[in-house]
């Protein structure tokens, strides 16, 4: 069965350090995959996702992940953390056409 | 666009009450989904909706939980009767064809049973 794994609960970075949040799947075929973000109170709202082609993708507010097949995994990165990059990150993989399976999160926290 | 509409964003029930969920979708979207997210079990998907019809309700936890699509504008979530235990933020996400191109969530409905 499809499964997502998020290793880190929570993680903590100053602002301005690089960060980098851990994913790794479970998943016979070429999957598709995504980053969510969560703001308190707020929906999730798509970061990044990676069907296919050229295995670094680019997102919105500077984000950036990698499709690593060989490791399965699906790291996301920023080279400089803001303050208002505090939230919650998930990761998350296609199944068939449609269904998405959620990680179980990672909360970032953010220090001046 | 408005985004995927949910209503009402915070409910506070009685146990034992009926509760209705709403959701509207994104125009154009065919595809609906509604999760769940709990601090114990994070986010699961209960049901999903392929032209308004129902093509996985695997997650539904109980028959006290229904969801409804009757057009492609509209979809309910009801829980009948709700005890403490439904307490928790639900989710409705709609998403276009073709392919799995990620889904557009709604802000969420903060569900309280007392």
């Amino acid at each position: 069965a499809q499964s997502v794994t998020q290793p880190d609960i929570h993680i903590t970075v100053s602002e301005g350090a690089s960060l980098e949040l851990r994913c790794n799947y479970s998943y016979g075929a070429t999957p598709y995959l995504f980053w969510y973000v969560q703001s308190p109170g707020q929906g999730l709202q798509l970061l990044l996702k990676y069907f296919s082609g050229d295995t670094l993708v680019q997102g919105i507010k500077g984000f950036e992940a990698e499709f690593k097949r060989s490791q399965s995994s699906f790291n996301l990165r920023k080279p400089s953390v803001h303050w208002s990059d505090a939230a919650e990150y998930f990761c998350a993989v296609g199944e068939n056409t449609d269904k998405l399976i959620f990680g179980t999160g990672t909360r970032l926290q953010v220090f001046p | 666009d408005a985004g995927v509409i949910q209503s009402p964003r915070h409910e506070v029930t009685e146990m034992g009450q009926e509760v209705t969920l709403r959701c509207k979708p994104i125009s154009g979207h065919n595809s609906l989904f509604w999760y769940r997210q709990t601090m114990m079990r994070g986010l699961e998907l209960l049901i999903y909706f392929n032209n308004n019809v129902p093509i996985d309700d695997s997650g539904m936890p109980e028959d006290r939980f229904s969801a409804k699509m009757p057009n492609a504008s509209f979809s309910t979530l009801k829980i009948q009767p709700s005890e403490p235990r439904d307490s928790a933020v639900y989710f409705c996400a709609s998403s276009s064809p073709p392919g799995n191109y990620g889904y557009t969530f709604g802000s969420g409905t903060r569900l309280t049973v007392v």
